[in-house]
């Protein structure tokens, strides 16, 4: 079955230290979002990608850095230089521009401690 | 202002019991998902509307694009349907989501 993939459900690192999530998808999409949710906020757009090997800027970008190597991973990682790390990440994905199917994965929750 | 407004914030409710959650927004859209948030975080796709209906088991969904409004009913309400339900718009220009902040269901025993 095709879907997008992100693991792992929950996670927990230290202060201080850089963490990827992984985000997979075998839908054969272009493109690709990351989003961070906040309690009490929606989600809020933090990098996407519509194509291999191009990313751009969301809304709060700062702390974060993506990479798109290959079409079916969008890798997302916290940096030590986010303030405030804790939160619940989800990623989608979508076919393209023209497109208006989308899916969404399960999220992960990160703890920093 | 955000570009999707939710309505209630909160909803509680007795087993049985028929459910209506709204959503509005103020952009052009493409589409329209409603999302299933459980209390692990986990989220569940749950529609994708463009126009109309549709209808899964227990759970329909409506849209209206000229009054740029949308609905998410449940029927004969479960304890089990618990969770936070988020309204997601795709612009119609543009990249971007857009995301309600969400409506938390507690459906009572």
């Amino acid at each position: 079955d095709g879907g997008i993939t992100q693991s792992p459900k929950y996670l927990f690192r230290k202060e201080g230290q850089n963490v990827t999530l992984s985000c997979e998808q075998n839908l054969n999409h272009d493109a690709m979002y990351w989003y961070r949710q906040d309690p009490g906020q929606g989600l809020r757009l933090i990098y996407y990608s519509q194509i291999v090997n191009d990313f751009q800027k969301g809304d709060i970008a700062e702390g974060y850095s993506v990479s798109r190597e290959k079409k079916e991973s969008f890798p997302l990682t916290v940096t030590s230089a986010q303030k405030n790390p804790t939160a619940f990440y989800l990623c989608a994905s979508r076919i393209g521009m023209r497109n208006t199917e989308a899916f969404f994965g399960q999220g992960t929750r990160l703890t920093v401690v | 202002k955000n570009e999707v407004e939710q309505s209630p914030q909160n909803l509680t409710a007795q087993e049985g019991e028929f459910i209506t959650i709204n959503c509005s927004y103020s952009v052009g859209i493409s589409a329209l998902h409603w999302l299933q948030q459980h209390p692990g975080g986990g989220i569940v796709s749950l529609f994708m509307l463009s126009s109309g209906k549709k209808k899964h088991g227990r759970l329909i969904a409506t849209i209206n694009i000229q009054e740029k409004h949308s609905s998410l009913h449940i029927t004969a309400s479960h304890p089990r349907d618990s969770a936070v339900y988020i309204c997601a718009v795709k612009g119609s220009t543009g990249n971007q989501f857009y995301f309600g902040t969400g409506t938390s269901l507690t459906v009572i025993p």
